[in-house]
């Protein structure tokens, strides 16, 4: 119950195309879902987050997709850059927990 | 303001030596964790202080692995003796909530290489 499933586990995106990455969880308790930027060699960055009272939060190019039913939630980076070619890691946490439950991953590539 | 700061970067050993790595959390934040990043395992919690007392070790794989917080400014994270699959990058970070949804401010990350 304290899995969160992400998808896929690696992708290829042209550039200026749009790239999407999707995560589950399984407890409902959890409240506040970030996704984690991370550039080789550096650690994760917090780059956008949003909670379940709202179904989508976007910040620049990136929004965050939220499907509260479905217990699902996606990173979607409009016109993608190559400077975004980086490993993205989904999180939730809430209710009551400390606990940081990351997904495993999709390691994005943006062609020039 | 300076970020999390760990050391060292990049550490090789050989088998049965002793690894300390160091962690500076951010001033003013009262939680620190530390992760384990694999390519198999992804991000791992190790373990999780509050207010410089450790609340929550169950991460920690075995009996070789020891963390401390001797103060809000320090923490540091031991293996002895290390093991090649002890090879991976370990992450401090730390967050002003202690509730859990505080954003997470990692380090840079200490890569271990254990031969």
């Amino acid at each position: 119950q304290q899995q969160v499933k992400q998808s896929p586990q690696s992708l290829i995106v042209q550039k200026g195309g749009i790239s999407i990455i999707n995560c589950a969880y399984e407890n409902t308790a959890f409240d506040y879902f970030p996704w984690y930027q991370q550039f080789p060699g550096k650690g994760p960055a917090l780059l956008i987050a949003i909670r379940p009272d709202v179904s989508e939060k976007k910040e620049g190019r990136f929004t965050i997709s939220f499907n509260k039913s479905a217990k699902q939630f996606s990173l979607h980076i409009m016109d993608s850059q190559p400077g975004d070619s980086a490993t993205y890691f989904c999180a939730a946490t809430g209710g009551g927990t400390y606990k940081y439950i990351f997904g495993t991953g999709t390691r994005l590539k943006v062609l020039a | 303001d300076a970020g999390v700061i760990q050391s060292p970067r990049h550490e090789v050993t050989e088998m049965g030596q002793e690894v300390t790595l160091r962690c500076k959390p951010i001033s003013g934040h009262n939680s620190l964790f530390w992760y384990r990043q694999t390519m198999m395992r992804g991000l791992e919690l190790l373990i999780y202080f509050n207010n410089n007392v450790p609340i929550d070790d169950s991460g920690m794989p075995e009996d070789r692995f020891s963390a401390k917080m001797p103060n809000a400014s320090f923490s540091t994270l031991k293996i002895q003796p290390s093991e090649p699959r002890d090879s991976a990058v370990y992450f401090c970070a730390s967050s002003r909530s202690s509730g859990g949804t505080g954003e997470l401010f990692f380090g840079e990350g200490s890569r271990l290489t254990v031969l």
